[in-house]
């Protein structure tokens, strides 16, 4: 099983709030990914990167940002909230072909 | 046109039937193929993996790679409730390049007891 972890797992907040989504890793893998889930659609990738310092936006636009100052910890963050972020949002990490996912967070924002 | 086609079910089948899931992908590039589980309000579980065409079996698992038609599939035998699940296609070119596994939209599979 994969030791890839993230905070919060659920979070109601209103609109225009910044908020940052928490993903770690004890793996010590160079590759991790933020997707965005919607039900009854595929994930989207919003971010990804290569390692420490080495980030890159994906194929779905998104208004988030993050930093990759360790190799363990890829956080996601929205400096202000809107409805349209409602989603659930995966964070991975992968080592060769083996891609592992966490838990998510389902990010409600009203 | 999507990369990679999955019908989205729900599949619904009774305890101890033979399951097929299957994904078509029109990139030509394609070399590795993934599938994932996922249950409710959980991330993605990898289960298998294979490299170009071909079988692999795990248990009672086993992927089916043709290339030629561009075609995935998943067989579970003898499923059990606790395959309820969606079930996710994943697939890339080569890794080494950096390629990025894209994914099906999921079936969503109830295996009824």
């Amino acid at each position: 099983e994969a030791d890839i972890y993230q905070t919060p797992r659920y979070l109601v907040i209103g609109t225009g709030k910044k908020i940052t989504l928490e993903c770690s890793q004890t793996m010590g893998h160079d590759k991790m990914y933020w997707y965005q889930q919607d039900p009854g659609m595929e994930l989207h990738l919003i971010h990804y990167s290569y390692g420490v310092n080495s980030t890159e936006k994906g194929d779905l636009s998104s208004e988030s940002t993050v930093s990759r100052i360790r190799t363990e910890h890829f956080p996601l963050t929205l400096e202000s909230a809107r409805p349209s972020h409602t989603s659930q949002y995966l964070c991975a990490s992968r080592v060769a072909y083996e891609q592992y996912f966490g838990p998510g967070t389902r990010l409600t924002v009203t | 046109q999507k990369e990679v086609e999955q019908d989205p079910g729900p599949l619904s089948v009774p305890e101890g039937a033979i399951v097929s899931l299957n994904c078509t992908y029109s990139n030509s590039a394609f070399q590795y193929f993934m599938w994932y589980r996922q249950y409710s309000r959980k991330g993605p579980e990898l289960l298998m993996y294979t490299y170009s065409s071909g079988n692999k079996e795990d248990g009672r698992f086993t992927a089916q790679v043709d290339k030629s038609s561009k075609y995935i599939s998943l067989f579970i035998r003898d499923s059990q409730p606790s395959d309820s699940a969606t079930y996710l296609c994943a697939m890339s070119g080569y890794m080494e390049y950096g390629n990025k596994l894209v994914f099906g939209a999921g079936t969503i599979l109830r295996v009824k007891s």
